[in-house]
């Protein structure tokens, strides 16, 4: 257990939809990281928030979103859902002391079924 | 750009067998980190090992072991004695500093290795 938590685990929903997944870092992590893994495109980064502001983008899309909030738990928000979202999305955390580069631990992810 | 190339897709091996697990990356930075982590069936993502651009002392871990050398620009992953339990997608990754501030850069993946360890 990396002690990073995700919900729900498994999500389904139709196109056009809108859906948010949720992520607590593990106790004293001020950084929460995002990504989604495909069965095309692999393991990609999407975004990462420290402290509760946006640190880096990555490959996300528009009809993407997420926040950072004061508790240091994060959401996912995704919109306007098509097929191709149906994916593994990940969070990950961790320390973010400022130097180097802090070992990320992830959490067991949220299945999302697009029909 | 920042590129982790896991050439082996799938290896099958026997059970107690060894297995080397290979990862080429290409960076032009100087000071980066190379991750190992394992994905078991169950799907979630377990952290291996962390390594940083400074250290090329192989490292042992029980049944595991890195093979970390900048020359070939690779960070080789050995199983010994292989266990049912082994059986997972293994990923290796490279730190990516751009576009990110202070710590904690985002991750490149390669697409992994799946392993099967068959009894």
């Amino acid at each position: 257990d990396s002690g990073v938590t995700q919900t729900p685990k498994h999500l389904i929903t139709a196109t056009g939809q809108r859906v948010t997944l949720r992520c607590s870092p593990r106790s004293g992590d001020l950084s929460v990281y995002w990504y989604q893994q495909s069965l095309d495109q692999g393991l990609q980064f999407l975004i990462q928030y420290y402290n509760g502001e946006e640190r880096a983008k990555g490959n996300i899309l528009e009809r993407f979103s997420a926040q950072q909030f004061p508790d240091l738990h994060s959401e996912l928000n995704l919109s306007s859902l098509e097929l191709g979202d149906s994916a593994l999305y990940f969070c990950a955390s961790s320390v973010a002391r400022g130097w180097g580069t802090d070992t990320q631990y992830f959490g067991p992810g949220t299945r999302l079924t697009v029909l | 750009a920042q590129k982790v190339t896991q050439a082996q897709t799938e290896i099958s091996v026997v059970e107690k067998e060894d297995v080397t697990l290979d990862c080429v990356y290409e960076t032009r930075d100087t000071t980066y980190y190379l991750f190992w982590y394992k994905q078991p069936p169950s799907g979630e993502l377990v952290f291996l090992i962390r390594r940083n651009s400074f250290d090329e002392q192989n490292e042992i871990s029980g049944r595991y072991s890195w093979n970390f050398q900048k020359s070939t620009s690779s960070f080789n992953f050995t199983i010994t004695a292989s266990q049912v339990v082994d059986s997972a997608v293994y990923f290796c990754a490279l730190s990516d500093p751009r576009g990110t501030q202070g710590g904690s850069e985002k991750l490149v993946f390669g697409k992994g290795t799946k392993l099967t360890v068959n009894p």
